[in-house]
């Protein structure tokens, strides 16, 4: 089975920079993607891991290291924009079209 | 990249009710995938939807609750059967798209609420 733990909120200041952590315990996964989904909208992909490490995408990066179990997606010069709720999801080595998702973080920036 | 459209965005209906829920995709793609949102809760995957052949479900969905098809490569839809205000939820179509750039795409919902 799968089980991702992620912080239920985070508060930082316009400006500023945040990580927002996924920790999870697999059987195995193909890789870790992230999402941002702004209250009454659909969620958006962020970014995808299929190998150790960081990507950088603009302000966004996500970093993922399979022999911590662990991944966290990071969030330079956070706008008010930003502030919306961010998933962390695995991709089942069982079944490769299968993501389960985590709980999710509510990320408040404020001015 | 992919654009995906949903119908109907909203809906409210009578418990015992069915509704059907369209995904049109700008693109052929060989799998669709249908995700439940639970009010303030994560993404649940229902199924998986490949043309020509029989949806595939996850654990806790079966079929004559959430009847599914997909008559080509651009569309599917969902069916939610005999509806409880337990199905109240938003109901999100998506795909996947590999290559050298591995995204995946979501169609703006379906908020659905039984009353």
């Amino acid at each position: 089975g799968q089980s991702l733990e992620q912080p239920s909120e985070v508060t930082a200041v316009e400006g500023a920079i945040v990580q927002i952590n996924c920790t999870y315990q697999t059987s195995g996964f193909y890789g870790l993607s992230w999402y941002q989904q702004h209250d009454g909208g659909a969620p958006t992909f962020l970014s995808y891991n299929a190998l150790d490490g960081l990507e950088e995408t603009g302000r966004f990066s996500s970093f993922l290291s399979r022999s911590d179990s662990y991944g966290y997606l990071l969030l330079q010069e956070l706008q008010m924009k930003d502030s919306a709720s961010y998933f962390c999801a695995v991709r089942d080595q069982g079944n490769f079209n299968k993501f389960y998702f985590g709980s999710g973080t509510k990320l408040n920036v404020k001015p | 990249s992919a654009v995906i459209s949903q119908k109907p965005s909203r809906d409210i209906c009578q418990r015992g009710t069915s509704l059907t829920i369209q995904c049109q995709v700008d693109s052929q793609v060989t799998m669709m995938f249908w995700y439940r949102q639970q009010p303030g809760q994560s993404l649940t995957l229902i199924a998986t939807a490949n043309q020509g052949s029989e949806a595939t479900y996850e654990s806790g969905f079966v079929i004559d609750k959430f009847p599914i098809s997909r008559p080509n490569l651009t569309f599917s839809t969902l069916t939610v059967s005999n509806m409880s205000p337990e199905d109240s939820s938003i109901y999100l179509c998506s795909v996947w798209t590999s290559g050298d750039y591995n995204e995946q795409f979501f169609g703006p919902g379906t908020r659905l609420t039984v009353l």
